[in-house]
């Protein structure tokens, strides 16, 4: 079984639609959780970082984090064609150092 | 700020050549870098970790022969593929983390260095 579970999609929406992105994960000892948005041909850009349960909002995005039910979820509102990239979710522990990340889903924004 | 950029953004090279691809933190200190590798569609693969003064650690499976890593500053690490071979053309990224932020920070990723051996 992997650390982390998310389904690599691909996922197509239409403009405007909310898209809900999930990551699941076995090791209970992970407390630090990251989103991270990635275009074609670049490296990973950041969008959310949260820690513990809990929802956090910025803009568009809203990440929530079920610690008791070990999953994740990034929800993005209003979507774009611009939003359209690979949506890789990350997790760390406590003291912990390396990253783990999700195998990432791939999102389609249809105009 | 936490900007990482890495250099080049796309080589292509002969097979048998080396090719060295440098990543710098331009805002921060980064005791520590970070290597991966990644393949198309696929997530990232953590290749090795780059320690500023010290040797570098390599993933199982990573060949440290192959893939040299020198870290010479907090601000700059060096991925050199020697002996390149067309099975080693891929996307490599780098990422470090704010020195003085705690092991939990985040990490920032370069925008990747496509490699391409004939």
């Amino acid at each position: 079984q992997k650390e982390v579970e998310q389904d690599p999609g691909p996922l197509s929406v239409p403009e405007g639609a909310i898209v809900s992105l999930n990551c699941t994960y076995s090791n209970s000892a992970f407390q630090y959780f990251m989103w991270y948005r990635q275009y074609s041909r670049k490296g990973p850009e950041l969008l959310m970082y949260t820690y513990s349960s809990g929802n956090k909002e910025d803009g568009r995005f809203t990440a929530q984090v079920d610690k008791s039910s070990k999953y994740i979820s990034l929800f993005i509102r209003d979507s774009q064609p611009s939003d359209s990239a690979t949506y890789l979710c990350a997790m760390s522990r406590t003291g912990g150092f390396k990253t783990i990340f999700g195998a990432g889903t791939r999102l389609f924004v249809k105009a | 700020g936490a900007v990482v950029s890495q250099h080049p953004s796309r080589v292509i090279c002969k097979s048998g050549t080396s090719v060295k691809i440098e990543c710098r933190s331009l805002d921060f200190q980064a005791t520590t870098m970070f290597w991966y590798r990644q393949f198309p569609k696929k997530s990232l693969m953590l290749m090795a970790t780059s320690n500023e003064g010290s040797k570098a650690t390599y993933e199982q499976g990573v060949e440290k022969d192959k893939f040299l890593i020198n870290h010479a500053s907090l601000t700059l690490s060096t991925l050199t593929v020697t002996s390149a071979h067309p099975e080693d053309s891929s996307f490599y990224i780098c990422s470090a983390r704010v020195t003085e932020s705690s092991y939990n920070s985040p990490l920032h990723f370069g925008n990747g260095t496509r490699l391409t051996v004939t």
